[in-house]
């Protein structure tokens, strides 16, 4: 398979712990991104990389958000003390124009 | 980022054409309009992208009239696979930005 890979696909995790998701993108492409998306609601933008820089955050992105593209290959989205409100899907996509090629997310549940 | 607005849902038979519209008034110069599918439980896929006039690939049509306000995505002969939910966005070639997309729902 050569398309996005997530990992995990799901998450259940308790209120104030830490956790990291992993995103391996299709090799060719430079350019990757992630999202976020709850239910009824379309992909809401995080942030976005060329190779290894980071070039936009979303101000959804609050100080507990941190994302690391190293080398310019896998990613990497890490929430610190996750709230209830962080329950989500969070979505990696990697791109090459026009197109944006999605992964199948990690659904992350705080309980 | 230029805002979209699309209906919230549409309802069609199977094997009739669906056009979905979505207005973008405040569409800047480099903006391009492109269409993505998602399934539940799934990440979006890409359906078409166009900046002016026609595109037309094996999935769907785009009609973009000359003042760029507005696009319509054309399905032809829906199936009952084509249930779903189609998200218009607009911006320069690298930003993906969602709406709220509209759910299609397909009718035996």
């Amino acid at each position: 398979d050569t398309g996005v890979s997530q990992d995990p696909r799901h998450k259940i995790t308790k209120r104030g712990q830490n956790v990291t998701f992993r995103c391996d993108p299709i090799s060719e492409h430079n350019r990757l991104y992630w999202y976020r998306q709850t239910l009824g609601q379309g992909p809401e933008f995080l942030t976005y990389f060329q190779n290894e820089a980071q070039l936009e955050k979303s101000r959804l992105l609050s100080d507990r958000f941190s994302a690391e593209r190293p080398k310019g290959s896998f990613s990497t989205l890490e929430i610190q003390r996750t709230e209830q409100g962080d329950s989500a899907m969070y979505l990696c996509a990697s791109g090459r124009q026009p197109e944006a090629f999605f992964g199948q997310g990690t659904r992350l549940t705080v309980v | 980022l230029a805002k979209t607005t699309q209906p919230i849902s549409m309802d069609s038979y199977e094997g009739q054409e669906v056009n979905i519209t979505c207005s973008h008034n405040n569409i800047a110069t480099n903006d391009y309009i492109t269409w993505y599918q998602q399934f539940p439980s799934q990440g979006p896929r890409f359906i078409i992208q166009g900046y002016k006039t026609k595109v037309t690939n094996e999935v769907a049509s785009l009609f973009i009239p000359a003042d760029r306000k507005s696009s319509t995505l054309s399905l032809p002969r829906v199936s009952l696979s084509d249930t779903a939910v189609y998200y218009c966005l607009v911006g320069e070639t690298d930003q993906f930005y969602f709406g709220t997309g509209t759910s299609l729902t397909v009718i035996p």
